[in-house]
């Protein structure tokens, strides 16, 4: 079974704090995501990367950034922790799509609080 | 960009009933549309998907249906226990340009014992 470990459960930061969040697949995918949930908007993509150090921008980039420096870890940053950035933070990971589209494995979430 | 919108938001039945969800899509060049379950405190799990040169699909007490004229799919649940309370996703994907699913924003589904 793949399984994809996000480090913390629940985390507290302060605003303005540098925040950073941990991600691993034991799987040896291509890809992994990093999606951040709300109630009513679903899961808005942030950043994900095919590859080792490559990164493409989601649909909510502004404030992150991600790291991927080997191939089954992925850390999404948080470089000035702001208020509005509380939410629940889901990593997930796939194989290269190819003609297949391999489904994605999510994580069990990180509940990030800001105060 | 694709944009993917699902409904109803939230749904409550009685166990043994019926649950359809539905989804619209935007982009015609979508071809795959999987669903995903999310119980309490856990990350979505893939529940069935289908590929765009298949109308349905069908899967013990779940299906999933796709009209690509229309641009819409739908899940549906038939004999429905408790234990299918959840949040359920739908998402769009397709494999030419970004190549990352777009999800709809989920519905609550409720199974009243």
């Amino acid at each position: 079974d793949v399984k994809v470990t996000q480090s913390s459960r629940y985390l507290v930061k302060r605003t303005g704090e540098k925040v950073f969040l941990e991600c691993v697949q034991d799987m040896d995918h291509e890809n992994m995501f990093w999606y951040r949930q709300d109630p009513g908007l679903g899961l808005r993509l942030i950043y994900f990367s095919y590859d080792v150090k490559m990164k493409e921008k989601g649909d909510i980039p502004e404030g992150y950034s991600v790291s991927r420096e080997k191939k089954e870890r992925f850390s999404l940053i948080l470089e000035s922790a702001s208020t509005n950035q509380t939410s629940m933070y889901l990593c997930a990971s796939s194989l290269w799509p190819g003609l297949n589209n391999q489904p994605q494995h999510f994580g069990d979430g990180t509940r990030l609080s800001i105060l | 960009g694709e944009n993917v919108e699902q409904h109803p938001s939230t749904l409550s039945v009685q166990e043994g009933d019926s649950a359809v969800i539905k989804c619209t899509y935007s982009d015609s060049a979508s071809n795959y549309f999987p669903w995903y379950k999310q119980e309490l405190g856990k990350g979505p799990q893939l529940i069935i998907d289908i590929r765009s040169n298949v109308g349905e699909k069908k899967d013990q007490r779940i299906a999933v249906t796709l009209n690509k004229t229309a641009k819409h799919f739908s899940l549906h649940i038939t004999e429905t226990q408790p234990e299918d309370s959840a949040v359920y996703f739908c998402a769009a994907y397709q494999d030419t340009g970004r190549r990352a699913l777009t999800f709809g924003s989920g519905t609550r589904l409720q199974v009243q014992p």
